[in-house]
């Protein structure tokens, strides 16, 4: 079946601008989780859905970003005046609401701030 | 708080010799345990977990992987490598509760010699 896809799966844009980068989890999967991966910094949490429960912010770097789920699907993770160290691949992942730790990895998206 | 360590940066093995990916954590019980492989351009692809259970676990493309609760390990196993496992390998702890978010290591970049 279809995996977890994601777009773009690169983006470049101009520091100070806005970016908004979509995920579209397994069809069934009720959780759904952003992570960032950056040289340096390597693998970071940053948001979590599960179902119709408060979404878990807690690994979101600074108040600049922000995500939604509509309709308990697709996900947009947006970035507002995008600076150079938000260079990184964003990677999405979602899983089942009875195996939550099992994940799923979308292709990610390359996000290049110049 | 948890934490992952994957001491080897990068390892270079012969094609054909055996392969152990070293990994560490940290965590107040036993967590839930995972390895992902990552080539190229592509996303995080699941390996095995550990959850419970037989502490030798199997997962695809022949690995294996052992929880030593003593040693707080879960190191990666093949005991022979083919030039198209050349890639980035991740541990990642989970927290049993369903909190959804995974812990990386740094990762360890596996070089394969012909």
């Amino acid at each position: 079946g279809a995996g977890v896809s994601q777009s773009p799966s690169n983006k470049v844009t101009e520091k100070g601008k806005d970016v908004e980068l979509r995920c579209d989890p397994i069809s069934g999967h009720t959780a759904l989780y952003w992570y960032r991966q950056s040289l340096g910094q390597g693998l970071e949490f940053l948001i979590y859905f599960q179902g119709n429960s408060a979404p878990d912010k807690s690994g979101l770097p600074s108040d600049r970003f922000s995500a939604e789920r509509t309709g308990g699907s697709v996900s947009t993770l947006t970035i507002q005046r995008t600076q150079q160290e938000d260079s990184a691949v964003y990677l999405c992942a979602s899983s089942l609401a009875r195996d939550p730790d099992t994940q799923y990895f979308g292709p990610g998206t390359r996000l290049t701030v110049l | 708080a948890q934490s992952v360590t994957q001491p080897d940066i990068h390892i270079t093995v012969s094609e054909g010799a055996s392969l152990e990916l070293r990994c560490n954590y940290s965590y107040g019980a036993t967590p839930y345990l995972f390895w992902y492989v990552q080539s190229p351009g592509q996303g995080l692809q699941l390996l095995l977990k550990y959850f419970s259970g037989d502490t030798l676990v199997q997962g695809i493309k022949g690995f294996e992987a052992e929880f030593k609760r003593s040693q707080s390990s879960f190191n990666l196993r093949k005991p022979s490598v083919h030039w198209s496992d050349a890639a980035e390998y991740f541990c990642a702890v989970g927290a049993r509760g369903n909190t959804g978010k995974l812990i990386f290591g740094q990762g360890t970049t596996l070089q394969v010699k012909p």
